[in-house]
């Protein structure tokens, strides 16, 4: 069973407001990722990170930002929401080594208005 | 175009039917994952795979890396497994970073 959380699961805000998506897993991973995904389509990475103070951006330009402040808590923050932010937005956790198991949040739907 | 294709997009099947979605990819791998994604739900690995067969249940995935394929296989179907089924595969470590999804294949199973 995955220990890793997702918080809102669904959220509905309007434009311009600031938002922090909350992504916490317990399994002690040093490798974290949020992906983006709209209906229908596939994953894409936006920002992942390899350990405490390491955050790197994906391959899908996003205006999103995060932090790694502790192993176990990678949030990710919009500054000024755009209804192009609308989606569903995907955290996921595994460890080192080419052998290891991906494990994903719930997810949070993100809607902009 | 994406790397990851996946086919059928969409399946309607009989509860009982024996499922088949594939998956070819263009690059070579390190690895191969097949995902479970229910409805508004997150994700789930079912399989992460670089050679020949696993099984887990009435879930089957093989692989054939001379033909970049892989195949999902589902005996004695049920509703419960109806979702979305995604491939994706790794190009580095076998981590959530290297990986390439395909769009998945979106299986109904009716009563």
């Amino acid at each position: 069973e995955a220990d890793i959380y997702q918080t809102p699961r669904y959220l509905v805000i309007g434009t311009g407001k600031k938002i922090t998506l909350e992504c916490s897993q317990t399994m002690g991973h040093d490798k974290m990722y949020w992906y983006q995904q709209d209906p229908g389509m596939e994953l894409h990475l936006i920002h992942y990170s390899y350990g405490v103070n390491s955050t790197e951006k994906g391959d899908l330009s996003s205006e999103s930002t995060v932090s790694r402040i502790r192993t176990e808590h990678f949030p990710l923050t919009l500054e000024s929401a755009r209804p192009s932010h609308t989606s569903q937005y995907l955290c996921a956790s595994s460890d080192w080594g080419g052998g290891n198991t991906i494990y994903f949040g719930e997810g949070s739907w993100l809607t902009v208005v | 175009k994406n790397e990851v294709e996946q086919s059928p997009q969409n399946l309607t099947a009989q509860e009982g039917e024996f499922i088949t979605i594939n998956c070819s990819y263009s690059v070579g791998i390190s690895a191969l994952h097949w995902l479970q994604q229910h409805p508004g739900g997150g994700i789930v690995s079912l399989f992460m795979l670089s050679s020949g067969k696993k099984k887990h249940g009435r879930l089957i995935a093989t692989i054939n890396i001379q033909e970049k394929h892989s195949s999902l296989h589902i005996t004695a179907s049920h509703p419960r497994d109806s979702a979305v089924y995604i491939c994706a595969v790794s190009h580095s470590g076998g981590g959530a970073d290297g990986l390439t999804f395909g769009k998945g294949t979106h299986l109904i199973i009716q009563p």
